[in-house]
């Protein structure tokens, strides 16, 4: 599967918007881009997927760079219980149903 | 409630016996997966599964072995050949149709091995 790099950390103030970037640059055709997160003790929740169009719901939105090798996950406006761990993971199409997790990024968010 | 669940929360366990970790699914998924999560780390695919009576190894396959005999249910046997297994392990499902759909995640199980 191909490789996703993201930020270690980052912080942000209650109500703001926050921007998670992920680069991917070596991206194939049928990679689908997923985020997830995770609250410290728990299991992984799903955020969002997308493959070349910018996607939205209620928990975040989703927008991927033209080349696909960049995307950024946006939180409209952060709260305290937005504080985890999220992973932008890559999917490829014959890799099955396979899930890659990296590092992440720790997301704090400061009242 | 549909969901995934994990037994027991906490594990303790004496060097070189084997420890079965339950994960049991009522979501109708095909697929089930376990993991292995280290501090600071992120998750890591021990085995998985796409279908009852099949399971494939994943990433760190080594010390473990997984069963498959019924859809909602996918154990976890720790032996005693996994030389380091105090960890974090998590159990995943997902409806197997391709790489656009979502793995559900349990709430884990802590095994310590004193």
């Amino acid at each position: 599967d191909a490789k996703t790099t993201q930020p270690n950390s980052m912080e942000s103030n209650e109500e703001e918007p926050v921007h998670l970037p992920c680069n991917h640059s070596t991206i194939s055709g049928t990679d689908y881009i997923h985020w997830y997160r995770q609250l410290p003790s728990q299991g992984p929740e799903y955020v969002i997927h997308g493959l070349t169009s910018n996607v939205n719901n209620r928990m975040a939105s989703l927008a991927i760079a033209e080349d696909r090798k960049s995307s950024t996950l946006i939180l409209h406006r952060a709260t305290l219980r937005d504080a985890a761990v999220y992973y932008c993971i890559l999917r490829r199409e014959t890799s099955g149903s396979r899930l890659t997790f990296g590092e992440g990024t720790q997301l704090t968010v400061n009242p | 409630d549909g969901g995934i669940t994990q037994s027991p929360k906490y594990l303790f366990r004496k060097e070189g016996q084997n420890v079965t970790l339950s994960c049991e699914q009522n979501l109708n998924h095909d697929a089930m997966y376990w993991y292995r999560q280290d501090p600071g780390q992120g998750l890591r695919l021990i085995y998985y599964s796409q279908i009852v009576n099949d399971f494939q190894k994943g990433d760190i396959a080594e010390g473990y072995s997984v069963s498959r005999e019924k859809k909602e249910s996918f154990p976890l046997t720790v032996t005693s050949a996994q030389k380091n297994p105090t960890a974090f392990y998590l159990c995943a499902s997902s409806i197997n149709r391709g790489s656009g759909e979502t793995q559900y995640f349990g709430p884990g199980t802590r095994l310590l091995v004193l």
